[in-house]
């Protein structure tokens, strides 16, 4: 079975701070993809990178950057100089790497509220 | 540009009643879901299917049926609505992929169902 841990329900900071989302998975599959998305005030998903477990080079992409560390199960996301529209519910999901259909597990997703 | 559509966006059923939701994606993707999202408990696999024809069950399909006529939609039915019904629900689709299963879904924007 597997499993997303997203520990941090909600998480406030002002503007401009740095935030840091946390995500602990467990799987028993040796190869798999890890996933963030985000879900605006507005509702839909928007996915936002996918990382597969062979590779744990980091990733930045603007202000966003993602540390993949396979030894502690754990894949964050860090939002630097936040800005108001960053305010969301962020979600974590794991995915095995067995080809077809998805059976993707998400975590119970991060509320993050950027204040002015 | 449509991506995933959802209809309706919005609705207010009594217990009892029966409703569809529509799900109808432009991509020509092979693998369609149904998720539900409730406060605390992120998105949960109702149904899925892997082709036209073909459907299988998720983690909470208990109270809703879904068909797959067409490749392009993926309906769900509610029988008989409950007030444990009340959710959001998003459908999601994604391409068959070949060897890799990269697990990037496609969402839609949801769909409100409240039960009273």
């Amino acid at each position: 079975a597997q499993k997303v841990t997203q520990a941090q329900t909600e998480i406030s900071v002002v503007e401009k701070e740095d935030v840091t989302l946390d995500c602990v998975y467990e799987t028993r599959d040796t190869t798999y993809y890890l996933f963030w998305y985000k879900q605006p005030p507005s509702g839909e998903l928007v996915f936002l990178i996918r990382r597969n477990s062979f590779d744990e080079q980091n990733e930045i992409s603007g202000r966003y950057s993602w540390n993949f560390q396979k030894s502690t199960s754990s894949f964050n996301f860090t939002i630097t100089a936040s800005q108001v529209v960053d305010s969301a519910v962020y979600f974590c999901a794991l995915n095995p790497y067995s080809g077809g259909y998805q059976k993707v597990t998400f975590g119970i997703g991060t509320k993050l509220q950027v204040i002015p | 540009n449509a991506g995933v559509t959802q209809t309706p966006k919005f609705r207010v059923l009594k217990t009892g009643q029966s409703m569809t939701l529509l799900c109808a994606q432009d991509m020509n993707h092979e693998y369609m879901y149904w998720y539900r999202q409730d406060p605390g408990m992120g998105l949960r696999l109702i149904h899925y299917s892997v082709g036209e024809g073909t459907t299988a069950k998720g983690e909470v399909p208990d109270g809703y049926n879904v068909s797959r006529l067409k490749k392009q939609n993926f309906l769900l039915g509610l029988e008989s609505a409950a007030p444990s019904q009340t959710s959001v629900y998003f459908c999601a689709s994604s391409p068959r992929t070949s060897g890799a299963n990269t697990g990037e879904l496609f969402f839609g924007e949801g769909s409100r169902l409240t039960v009273l």
